[in-house]
């Protein structure tokens, strides 16, 4: 029979548009953040991070948003380009668990030319 | 640098045989972890060293699961006996203390 897998929500914008994907996170006590891009057949790709002592962070094209009163993370993405489509995860580290990374199920991002 | 480095990238084996993935970390990074990546359960915390010593490993399935870190530039990771549930891509990933993990491109491992 089909097997049962993680159903990744799945984004789908213009070519051009900004893209915005949530992520929620479980733990208050999660002091670091960080968000991976992963193409198909391809490791986790580090993108931009945030510490738990800033709400915004600004790279090239990306911002990421931490909201710690909702345990929310949000990565925006400016001018998407068909490069972008990939999945991309949000992972959280909880100060109390050493150097480990908790990551999120994962959203898949198409870009539609 | 060349960043992680796994190898194989791909390996096909029948159930029962022993399975060894590879890795070797970033230069100066002191944390390595062992991740496995599938549909069904997305990707998983296997183990991660510091300076070369086992910290965590609650994520190792069971015991047919062995890693080993002889030195800071490589380390391994054993299926003995593998098994088709096994099938899986395992990825290697280095770090240094509070900062981000740069992840390998991955082991597809299939067990027949």
């Amino acid at each position: 029979g089909e097997s049962v897998g993680l159903h990744l929500p799945t984004l789908s914008v213009q070519e051009g548009d900004n893209s915005i994907i949530n992520c929620a996170y479980s733990n208050s006590a999660s002091d670091y953040f960080i968000w991976y891009k992963q193409e198909s057949g391809k490791g986790p790709q580090f993108i931009i991070d945030i510490r738990s002592n800033m709400d915004k962070r600004q790279g090239q094209r990306v911002t990421v948003l931490l909201n710690k009163t909702v345990k929310h993370l949000s990565l925006q993405i400016a001018a998407t380009q068909p490069g972008d489509s990939a999945v991309y995860f949000c992972a959280e580290r909880r100060n109390n668990a050493g150097n480990m990374l908790t990551f999120g199920g994962g959203t898949r991002l198409m870009v539609k030319p | 640098d060349a960043g992680v480095i796994q190898s194989p990238r791909h390996e096909v084996t029948e159930m029962g045989q022993e399975v060894t993935l590879r890795c070797k970390p970033i230069s100066g990074h002191d944390y390595l972890f062992w991740y496995r990546q599938t549909m069904m359960r997305g990707l998983e915390l296997l183990i991660y060293f510091n300076n070369n010593v086992p910290i965590d490993d609650s994520g190792m399935p069971e015991d047919r699961f062995s890693a080993k870190m002889p030195n800071a530039s490589f380390s391994t990771l054993k299926i003995q006996p593998s098994e088709p549930r096994d099938s899986a891509v395992y990825f290697c990933a280095s770090s240094s203390w509070y900062n981000e993990q740069f992840f390998g491109p991955g082991t597809r491992l299939t067990v027949l």
